[in-house]
């Protein structure tokens, strides 16, 4: 039981270049999440998929899209870095929506650099 | 609109000693969660405690507590005996039942445990 794993852990790109963070859960979880962290911000809602089939947009969507392959798999994908895009990005998920004490579990994150 | 706020951007506290984590929250939600996380060095996002905000009692988990005060909209993480191990960042955050998945999060405050 791998819980939530993310590829790559480290990733440098040049301007302009596009690339996609991987995250898969085995836990059977409905909701998967992406966020990113930047000092002094805390975490930002990226895009979420609250199940199956469906996405929406978080706190701060411009500059990426999202896809949930299946429901064990949520990608993230930069079209076009930019500098402003460098970031650590975790991956998150939790257990059926409704019941509000479902706490989020991790990923152990991606460090982005957007030269 | 949703929000949390953690005013204390880092704190030290002596080993042994307790400490409080302060949060508030702002939700027009009838009924909603509160989560605390901790974040080491080491970056993973670790799951400390939950309070609900119809629960009667203070959440308790080992040496966490919640010191969850509807009325003033807080819910401060307090830590007795701190430990060596307990320096991190730490991470408020709250989930509402308004029909959405998501979690927000607070900016966080960096604990530092003194020998």
């Amino acid at each position: 039981n791998a819980g939530v794993t993310q590829t790559p852990k480290f990733q440098v790109l040049k301007t302009g270049q596009s690339m996609t963070l991987q995250c898969a859960q085995d836990m059977n979880h409905n909701s998967m999440y992406w966020y990113r962290q930047d000092p002094g911000m805390g975490l930002r809602l990226i895009y979420y998929s609250a199940s199956e089939g469906t996405t929406d947009k978080g706190e701060v969507p411009n500059g990426y899209n999202v896809s949930r392959l299946n429901k064990r798999e949520f990608s993230l994908r930069l079209e076009s870095a930019a500098p402003s895009q460098t970031s650590v990005y975790f991956c998150a998920s939790s257990s059926q929506g409704r019941g509000l004490q479902e706490t989020q579990y991790f990923g152990p994150g991606t460090r982005l650099l957007v030269l | 609109a949703q929000k949390i706020t953690q005013t204390q951007p880092g704190m030290f506290v002596q080993e042994k000693e307790a400490v409080t984590l302060d949060c508030t929250y702002d939700t027009s939600d009838p009924s909603y969660g509160l989560f605390w996380y901790k974040q080491p060095s080491s970056g993973e996002m670790i799951f400390l405690i939950y309070q609900g905000s119809y629960d009667q009692q203070n959440a308790t988990e080992g040496r966490y507590s919640l010191n969850f005060q509807k009325a003033r909209k807080s819910a401060n993480l307090v830590i007795s005996a701190s430990q060596l191990g307990d320096s991190a960042m730490y991470f408020c955050a709250m989930r509402g039942a308004s029909g959405t998945y998501k979690y927000i999060f607070g900016t966080g405050t960096r604990l530092k445990v003194l020998a």
